[in-house]
């Protein structure tokens, strides 16, 4: 069965802090990996991720894929109050030449404190 | 403005009632999604299209159905046999470029049984 696992699963740091968040997946044909941000209600897309070693990076915020470990980061430098959020990683796998659709790890809750 | 619009924001329906969410979406996006969040659970696929007038089951669409006369537009009601409603529903659309883009998502509706 594929399945996407985050870690940690809850996060507190202070303001100014690096933050490194995991995600790791079990994914048959694997196609991308995506990264999202829920504030409140609707989570706003980040980063997709298809080529392994590449970094992608937007502001204080950077992601990489590791293909050969299955894995990918997301670092967020610097912290602030407003990167409070429950980050959700998401893999989509390719199902016999067409795509499938978005599998979700459980998310990680990241609070920071002034 | 362009984007995923959910109604209403917050639903409260009593046991044995069949009650319908509204996702509408005018970014002209071939495929949209339903998606329901619980607490600790991260996003789980009810139903998706990615045509008018097709729509396939997801991992939890038991108690669910849909529709998608209009490309616009992807209704989801929840059934009496859907034994616990209770949640948070989120609807997300993309476009087909060579493959299906990153998931766009509404604000959502939060569904609670009294």
């Amino acid at each position: 069965e594929d399945k996407v696992v985050q870690s940690p699963l809850s996060l507190v740091v202070h303001e100014g802090d690096t933050v490194t968040l995991n995600c790791s997946y079990e994914v048959t044909n694997f196609r991308s990996l995506l990264w999202y941000k829920q504030e409140k209600k609707a989570p706003t897309f980040l980063f997709m991720l298809t080529s392994s070693g590449i970094e992608k990076k937007s502001g204080r915020l950077s992601s990489i894929l590791d293909k050969k470990e299955l894995s990918s980061i997301l670092n967020i430098t610097a912290t602030q109050t407003g990167d409070s959020a429950i980050y959700l990683c998401a893999v989509k796998p390719n199902y016999g030449g067409s795509q499938g659709n978005l599998i979700f790890g459980k998310g990680t809750k990241l609070s920071v404190k002034p | 403005d362009g984007g995923i619009t959910q109604s209403p924001k917050y639903l409260f329906r009593k046991e044995g009632q069949n009650v319908t969410l509204s996702c509408e979406q005018n970014l002209n996006h071939d495929a949209m999604y339903w998606y329901r969040q619980d607490p600790g659970q991260g996003l789980r696929l009810i139903y998706y299209s990615q045509i008018v007038n097709d729509f396939q089951k997801g991992d939890i669409a038991e108690g669910y159905s849909v529709s998608r006369e209009k490309k616009e537009s992807f209704p989801l009601t929840v059934t009496s046999a859907q034994k616990n409603p209770t949640a948070f529903y989120l609807c997300a659309s993309s476009m087909f470029a060579g493959g299906f883009t990153e998931a766009f998502f509404g604000q959502g509706t939060r569904l609670t049984v009294v």
